[in-house]
């Protein structure tokens, strides 16, 4: 059964960078099916997409977020990180990981881990 | 960008009724659109694909339909663990672009 697993400080400060990792296992991060992604949700608020990374190391951001956004991929880890930088309290949420089928849609989730930004 | 309006915001039934759950696309997105339904708490899980395609392991209850703009989440009869929320998603313009709506919410009459 694939697991994803989402881990980094729960605290960030404004002004600082917000890092995130996703561990994959149960599955290879390297398949060629696949897509990986990172999803945040605001507290009480909906989703938001704000990358996602190919194995190979090919990366597509929401276009909103893209000039504070950096996602990479370790396959020899079987992970995959987000670096969003200069957070302000707005980038508060939840932040899940994600697998995309190529073409069709998110289908195995991570818990998700919340972020709080502040001094 | 492709915005995704979902309607009603907040739908309020009975266990045993139907459910009926809208989202529109701001252009065409083909049949490109996924539904996820989320209970507190939880991450979200992909219920419905391509506009009509149940995921693996969801129940025959849930359908979806409608291609272009105008697509439709139906639960035939609601179970107590279908109340939820439940966002629409679209991927017309793969890998990039990737759009939610900003859900639905079903809760309990």
């Amino acid at each position: 059964q694939l697991q994803l697993q989402e881990s980094g400080p729960g605290l960030v400060k404004p002004s600082e960078t917000l890092s995130l990792t996703c561990t994959v296992s149960g599955g290879s991060i390297s398949s060629s099916s696949y897509y990986w992604g990172w999803i945040r949700q605001p507290p009480g608020k909906g989703l938001e997409w704000i990358g996602s990374i190919y194995y190979s190391g090919s990366t597509y951001y929401n276009p909103s977020l893209k000039s504070r956004v950096t996602i990479s991929v370790d396959t020899s880890k079987n992970q995959f990180s987000l670096k969003l930088s200069s957070v302000t309290a707005a980038d508060t949420a939840v932040y899940y990981c994600a697998r995309l089928i190529i073409e069709v849609a998110f289908d195995y989730w991570g818990q998700g881990t919340l972020v709080t930004v502040s001094s | 960008e492709i915005v995704l309006t979902q309607s009603p915001a907040t739908l309020s039934l009975s266990p045993g009724e139907r459910a009926t759950l809208s989202c529109r696309a701001s252009q065409s997105v083909s049949s490109y659109l996924a539904w996820y339904q989320q209970k507190p708490g939880q991450a979200p899980r992909l219920l419905i694909y391509d506009a009509s395609n149940r995921a693996t392991g969801i129940p025959a209850r849930f359908s979806g339909s409608g291609s272009g703009t105008d697509f439709t989440l139906t639960i035939s009869s609601l179970e107590p663990e279908d109340f939820a929320v439940y966002y629409c998603q679209q991927r017309s313009n793969w890998p990039r672009g990737l759009t939610f709506g900003p859900g639905t919410k079903v809760d309990i009459k």
